[in-house]
């Protein structure tokens, strides 16, 4: 399996700027999860969702960030403007084949933003 | 709510040293235990996992841990170390069984663990 593949792996954009990160989770885990890495702040996570449905974006710092899973095997997060203050490691991760190990989360490589 | 603290942000050790990387987690109810390991510019990546039977766990790369229910935690450890083990690692918790077929993990903040020469 090739594993969770995210794009693009660095981003170096302008404040104010629209800034897409994507994630092909592994196929048939039924769960995603979308995390933020800063040395400030470790890991947080921003927006979880099962069967393509968002359960929790309570971690989404504010309405300039949007996410979607429109099909099991695609996401997007999505700033729009982006700030300095966004940048950071964008992680996403799946987990979740019915009747599998329970709850181990498969990661991708990262994508590093900067927003300069 | 499940809370997970990592009481060591960073940990200098020697090539060939023992180590032993600390996790106490709090919750009210029962939980399945992780730890991950995150080389540089890499993704987390699982290193072992507690989820019921033996409370001695052996992961990859000789390491190991031990659940301590009564303790809260799930200490990790290896007896020898390499230059190849410095890395961040995270110890993350999950509600067992999952709430509403929920598997959200905490995580702690990671501990830095540094293989000095």
């Amino acid at each position: 399996d090739a594993g969770v593949i995210q794009s693009p792996r660095h981003e170096v954009t302008e404040m104010g700027q629209e800034v897409t990160l994507r994630c092909k989770p592994i196929s048939g885990h039924n769960s995603l999860f979308w995390y933020r890495q800063t040395m400030m702040r470790g890991l947080e996570l921003l927006i979880y969702f099962n069967n393509n449905v968002p359960i929790d974006d309570s971690g989404m710092p504010e309405d300039r960030f949007s996410a979607k899973m429109p099909n099991a095997s695609f996401s997007t997060l999505k700033i729009q403007p982006s700030e300095p203050r966004d940048s950071a490691v964008y992680f996403c991760a799946s987990s979740g084949i019915p009747g599998g190990p329970a709850g181990e989360l498969f990661f991708g490589e990262g994508s590093r933003l900067t927003v300069l | 709510a499940q809370s997970v603290t990592q009481l060591d942000s960073q940990v200098p050790v020697f090539e060939e040293a023992p180590v032993e990387l600390r996790c106490n987690y709090s919750s009210s109810v029962s939980v399945y235990l992780f730890w991950y390991v995150q080389y540089p510019n890499q993704g987390l990546q699982l290193l072992l996992k507690y989820l019921s039977g033996s409370t001695l766990v052996k992961g990859i790369n000789g390491f190991e841990a031990e659940f301590n229910k009564s303790q809260t935690s799930f200490h990790l450890r290896k007896p020898s170390v390499h230059i190849s083990d410095t890395a961040e690692y995270f110890c993350a918790v999950i509600p067992s069984p999952p709430s509403g077929g929920s598997y959200i993990p905490t995580f702690g903040r990671g501990t830095s663990l540094i293989v000095h020469p």
